[in-house]
């Protein structure tokens, strides 16, 4: 079993609707929670990140972690064609940092 | 602000042969992290280095192997190329304090062995 498991997609949704992407984990030890998106023939970039439980905030993206249930999730409203691109989940935790396989996420007009 | 630069972008090797590739991180970044990129695997920690020294090392064998010099620039080498090595291989790199979850990528250098 992978310390972290993100459901590969691909996932197509129309402009405008509400994406939830995903990802559960084992390790109890990780510290922060990271969202990267990565479109194609691109490095990764940073979206969003996050210590604790609870919610975090940014324009249309919400960073939501539960660590109880070791479950992350990205919400992006109004989604866009821009969005379209590779989500990847990642925590870090000694040092170390572990990425989700990623989720393929296209936005049709 | 320049971002990472990764040389070169595209390569193709043949079994058993070697490969150097090279990162140039942000400007004041004393961290550099490398990572392989495969379909099937996802993207996987490599090694990090800080200030000239491996601070931490993932599950490869020993044909991966890396260094940063004093200027914060790094190289990985892989030795006795497999074809299971074609990938991207991407380089990231941080201020180097704080928590290690903010890695500035590079675009990649695409590894195929033939």
């Amino acid at each position: 079993q992978k310390e972290v498991e993100q459901d590969p997609g691909p996932l197509s949704v129309p402009e405008g609707a509400i994406v939830s992407l995903n990802c559960t984990y084992s390790n109890s030890a990780f510290q922060y929670f990271m969202w990267y998106r990565q479109y194609s023939r691109k490095g990764p970039e940073l979206l969003m990140y996050t210590y604790s439980s609870g919610n975090k905030e940014d324009g249309r993206f919400t960073a939501q972690v539960d660590k109880s249930s070791k479950y992350i999730s990205l919400f992006i409203r109004d989604s866009q064609p821009s969005d379209s691109a590779t989500y990847l989940c990642a925590m870090s935790w000694g040092g170390k940092l572990i990425f989700g396989q990623g989720t393929e996420l296209s936005v049709k007009p | 602000k320049a971002g990472v630069t990764q040389t070169p972008r595209y390569l193709i090797k043949t079994r058993g042969q070697q490969v150097t590739l090279s990162c140039s991180p942000i400007s004041g970044h004393r961290s550099v992290s490398w990572y392989q990129q495969t379909p099937g695997q996802g993207l996987q920690f490599l090694f990090e280095y800080f200030s000239e020294t491996q601070r931490n090392k993932g599950n490869f064998p020993g044909r991966f192997s890396g260094r940063q010099f004093s200027n914060s620039r790094s190289e990985m080498n892989v030795s006795t190329l497999e074809l299971g090595d074609s990938a991207l291989y991407l380089c990231a790199s941080s201020p180097g304090t704080g928590h290690t979850g903010e890695l500035f990528f590079g675009e990649g250098s695409r590894l195929t062995v033939l």
